[in-house]
C-alpha cells in the first residue's frame, strides 16, 4: 500500500462549488503539505502543516483552506472553486530533521478540473 | 530573482551520451539542497541529496558550490528511463510562507534511442 494517498485522483467540478481533497499518510510523519502544480509554473506550496495543531499560509492560500483532522490526515478545501485552481494537487509528508531526513514524500496527485 | 532557478530544457540526449544540469538559488543562507525526479504525470521523488563535498550514487553526481551558490547533477552513461524532469531543491529552513523547501520548476531530459 502507498504510504501517502490522495482521494480522488481525478475530479471534475463547476464554478462556485465548495470541493474537498484528502490525503492520508501511514508514514508517521508531522509534516504535511499541499502543492499545486501547474505548467511552467512549478510546485508552489498551498499550506503546509508542521503538527496537528499547526497550519500555515503558503504563498498561494487565497481560495483554499485546510483542515488537519489528526497526524495522518489533512485535508485541502476549495471553497467556491474558479477555473485557474484547474490543476494537479499534490500532498506531501516530511520528518523534522536535516539533509535527508528532510525528504518529502508525495501522493500520487489529484488532477483538478475547474469548469 | 528567482530562489531556484533551472535551465528548463529540455535537453534530448542520444542514449550513452553525458549530460550536466545547473541550478542557482538566491538565498544564502540556505541549509540543504536536493536533485528530486519526477516523470510525467507522476509525484516527485527524491533522487539525491546533495552534500558540501560532491557525491555520487551509481552514475549520477551531485555538487553544490556555495560560494556560487549553485548546483549541479550530472549523469553518466544516459538511459531511455532516465527521461525525466530534474527539480533542483533547496532547503531555506523555516520559510514563512514559502515553507522550508524551495522547488525549481524543473529541467526535462528526454533520452533517445
Amino acid at each position: 500500500d502507498a504510504d501517502v494517498t490522495q482521494t480522488p485522483r481525478n475530479r471534475i467540478t463547476k464554478t462556485g462549488k465548495r470541493i474537498m481533497l484528502e490525503c492520508s499518510q501511514t508514514k508517521g510523519h508531522d509534516r504535511m503539505y499541499w502543492y499545486r502544480q501547474d505548467p511552467g509554473l512549478g510546485l508552489r506550496l498551498i499550506y503546509y502543516s508542521f503538527d496537528v495543531k499547526d497550519i500555515n499560509k503558503g504563498e498561494i492560500s487565497d481560495g483554499y483552506s485546510v483542515s488537519r483532522q489528526a497526524q495522518a490526515k489533512f485535508s485541502l478545501s476549495l471553497e467556491s472553486a474558479i477555473p485557474n485552481q484547474t490543476a494537479l494537487y499534490f500532498c506531501a509528508t516530511s520528518e523534522p530533521g536535516t539533509g535527508a531526513q528532510e525528504t518529502q514524500y508525495f501522493g500520487p496527485g489529484t488532477r483538478l478540473l475547474v469548469l | 530573482r528567482k530562489e531556484v532557478e533551472q535551465d528548463p530544457g529540455p535537453f534530448n540526449v542520444p542514449e550513452g551520451a553525458t549530460v550536466a544540469f545547473n541550478c542557482t538559488y538566491s538565498n544564502s543562507a540556505s541549509q540543504s539542497f536536493f536533485w528530486y525526479r519526477q516523470d510525467c504525470r507522476k509525484e516527485p521523488k527524491l533522487l539525491m541529496s546533495v552534500y558540501s563535498s560532491g557525491n555520487e550514487d551509481g552514475r549520477f553526481t551531485a555538487q553544490l558550490n556555495r560560494a556560487s551558490q549553485y548546483i549541479s547533477l550530472l549523469i553518466r552513461d544516459s538511459k531511455l528511463s532516465d527521461s525525466a524532469t530534474y527539480l533542483c531543491v533547496v532547503n531555506i529552513g523555516y520559510g514563512g510562507s514559502q515553507g522550508n523547501l524551495i522547488f525549481g520548476k524543473g529541467t526535462k531530459l528526454s533520452v533517445k534511442p
